[in-house]
């Protein structure tokens, strides 16, 4: 079963404007993923925060990880209309590090 | 760099057929894995592979069987298709080494009738 949870759901913003979706997770971590899927596409890796970090920075993304109240944010800053994909996180636990166990995603609507 | 591949990106089965999906990669990467995808189910771990001959079950391997005689191949059979097998399936693979980022194929969209 899906360990992450993602929340929202969908997401519809307008251009410029900024994209946080959350993360939450059930047992400890080894470290977070998050991945973009563009739709009929497979998924791409976009940043990761290992569980020894808070924060971690890549162009327009910034990704925090809680590990006490076991959550991730994505943030997407200054969105595009490209940026319209659907998000998912990707837990590797501890232990079990070569598995990812993903959660059922944001899909992302950005609007011009 | 071709990246991950997967073939075939249809396919149409009737209950019962057997089939074969292909995922190659050539990043020389240890590891692969495949998933199934559903709508609002996310992706879930059917089996998965840390070398050459070696496979092992992930979350939902009932009905799949796999195989990875050479590195960079990792082959998924369904061998009496079921309905409850359509879906979309993913092939990924990684270096091997931490933190296990993985990179995936675009994806075989398969219908059972």
């Amino acid at each position: 079963s899906q360990q992450g949870e993602e929340d929202p759901q969908a997401l519809s913003i307008q251009e410029g404007e900024n994209a946080t979706m959350n993360c939450s997770y059930k047992t400890s971590i080894n470290n977070l993923q998050w991945y973009r899927q563009n739709s009929g596409r497979g998924l791409v890796h976009l940043i990761l925060i290992r569980s020894n970090e808070r924060e971690k920075h890549s162009g327009r993304l910034r990704v925090t990880l809680d590990t006490s109240k076991k959550s991730s944010s994505l943030l997407i800053t200054a969105s595009r209309a490209a940026d319209t994909a659907s998000y998912f996180c990707a837990t590797g636990y501890t232990g079990t590090a070569s598995k990812l166990t993903f959660g059922t995603g944001t899909r992302l609507q950005v609007t011009l | 760099n071709a990246g991950v591949t997967q073939t075939p990106k249809f396919r149409v089965l009737k209950t019962g057929q057997s089939m074969t999906l292909l995922c190659a990669q050539d990043m020389n990467h240890e590891y692969m894995y495949w998933y199934r995808q559903d709508p609002g189910m996310g992706l879930r771990l059917i089996h998965y592979s840390v070398g050459e001959g070696t496979t092992a079950k992930g979350e939902v391997p009932d009905g799949y069987n796999v195989s990875r005689l050479k590195k960079q191949n990792f082959l998924l059979g369904l061998e009496s298709a079921a309905p409850s097998q359509t879906s979309v399936y993913f092939c990924a693979s990684s270096t091997g080494l931490a933190p296990y980022e993985q990179y995936f194929g675009p994806g075989t969209r398969l219908t059972v009738t």
